[in-house]
């Protein structure tokens, strides 16, 4: 069974611009998540979504949004980009919100 | 509120050395807990979880970990180190019931000399 894909694996933008990642889960995985991760602050969850809808949000600011589609697929934006906003962006699946995370290869944003 | 402390940001050992990676919890209610490694420039892999069916979970590649409820603790060893073994470590938390995120701790780099 194939793995969690994110395309693209690596992405450049400037300050300002606004930039959409996107996730495709496990097959018949349901439940996407979302993490940034970076040297200073580590891992951090941005959001959850199971079956289209939003069903847990991180402390982030709202910039960041993302959405489910009815293929479980996930896509994550972010808005008038900022240096702080380059790091790692990993995105997990699982069957149902309660089970084992599997995790993409990220997504590395660098924002100039 | 659930947190997880990893101690050590960086342990080295000796190939064929026993591996020891501490992970100590905090968690109101039972929780869900794992370990993951990340090689550079990849994701997260999972290595074990503890879900309550047994405190002494086995994982891949010869890492197992011990769920201790009177220390908050779940660390990762493993008998003798391999090179390939040269990775970040995660240790995470979830709640079990409400299915919230994984709260990961700060991670742990092991470096393994021939």
């Amino acid at each position: 069974k194939a793995g969690v894909t994110q395309t693209p694996r690596y992405l450049i933008k400037t300050r300002g611009q606004q930039v959409t990642l996107s996730c495709s889960p496990i097959s018949g995985h349901r439940s996407v998540s979302w993490y940034q991760q970076t040297p200073g602050q580590g891992l951090q969850f941005l959001f959850e979504y199971f079956s289209e809808t939003q069903r847990n949000k991180g402390n982030f600011p709202g910039r960041f949004s993302g959405r489910q589609f009815s293929n479980s697929r996930s896509e994550m934006n972010v808005s008038t980009l900022e240096l702080g906003d380059s790091a790692l962006y990993l995105c997990a699946s699982s069957t149902e919100p309660t089970d084992t995370q599997y995790f993409g290869p990220g997504t590395r944003l660098t924002v100039l | 509120a659930q947190s997880v402390t990893q101690l050590g940001s960086h342990v080295s050992v000796s190939e064929g050395a026993l591996v020891l990676l501490r992970c100590n919890y905090s968690s109101s209610v039972p929780p869900y807990l794992f370990w993951y490694v990340q090689y550079p420039n990849q994701g997260l892999q999972l290595l074990l979880k503890y879900t309550s069916a047994a405190t002494l979970v086995k994982g891949i590649n010869g890492f197992e970990a011990e769920f201790k409820k009177s220390e908050t603790s779940f660390h990762l060893t493993k008998p003798s180190a391999h090179m390939s073994d040269a990775a970040e470590y995660f240790c995470a938390v979830s709640d079990r019931q409400a299915g919230t995120a994984l709260i990961f701790g700060k991670g742990t780099t092991l470096s393994v000399s021939s």
